[in-house]
């Protein structure tokens, strides 16, 4: 049974660097065709999407965030990570790991973390 | 364009009919696939690709693609269906992934 568990700080302030890890069991995030990566819901709001990587190493990030997310790969311990630096009160949100599957003409996430609340505030 | 446009808001009559549409140049490349997230959850994918649904999925759920557009009908929607709805898909560029503004679903 693959599952993901996302971590990290409920409390960033803004400026700062926003850190989360997502760590998966049940399934290898090296050894399969498969996207894994991060999405974030601010309360009451829509889905957003931050970026994912393939499993064999291409990074995409949202045009949006671009200059100020990493996405980074720890396959010793089948985990991953999130950084969003200089944050703002307005990137409060839920903040989801998953897993996408993707062919030719479709892409879509079979597989979510629980989400983790990160709140911007001083 | 890398933007997916849904109705804020879908009501339907329990028992009935109700389709949920998503529009964007992206789906003329890209298969739509449909989410519903229930408050406090995760959102859970109910419609992927052509028209397929993950195990689990009851067959009241169905997917549909015509032009810019695409659409998740519930055929037959029930109290549990009330949700929120999201699509997703790649850009037009393929590299990014979108997702729509999310619907509403209301079950009456």
């Amino acid at each position: 049974q693959l599952r993901l568990q996302e971590s990290g700080p409920g409390l960033v302030k803004p400026s700062e660097t926003l850190s989360l890890t997502c760590t998966v069991s049940g399934a290898s995030i090296s050894r399969s065709s498969y996207y894994w990566g991060w999405i974030r819901q601010p309360p009451g709001k829509g889905l957003e999407w931050i970026g994912s990587f393939f499993y064999i190493g291409n990074t995409y990030y949202n045009p949006s965030l671009k200059s100020r997310v990493t996405i980074s790969v720890d396959r010793s311990e089948n985990r991953f990570s999130l950084k969003l630096t200089s944050v703002t009160a307005a990137e409060t949100a839920v903040y989801y790991c998953a897993r996408a599957s993707s062919g030719t003409t479709v892409y879509y996430f079979d597989y979510w973390g629980q989400g983790t609340l990160v709140t911007v505030s001083s | 364009s890398s933007e997916l446009t849904q109705d804020p808001a879908v009501s339907v009559a329990l028992g009935q009919t109700v389709r949920i549409t998503c529009q964007g140049d992206s789906l003329r490349i890209y298969y739509a696939s449909w989410y519903q997230q229930k408050p406090g959850q995760a959102p859970v994918v109910v419609i992927y690709g052509k028209n397929n649904r993950p195990s689990g999925i009851p067959d009241r759920f169905s997917g549909s693609s015509s032009g810019n557009t695409a659409s998740l009908t519930i055929t037959g929607a029930q109290a549990e269906d009330e949700a929120d709805y999201y699509c997703n898909s790649r850009d037009s560029s393929g590299d990014h992934v979108v997702f729509g503004g999310g619907t509403k679903l209301t079950v009456l």
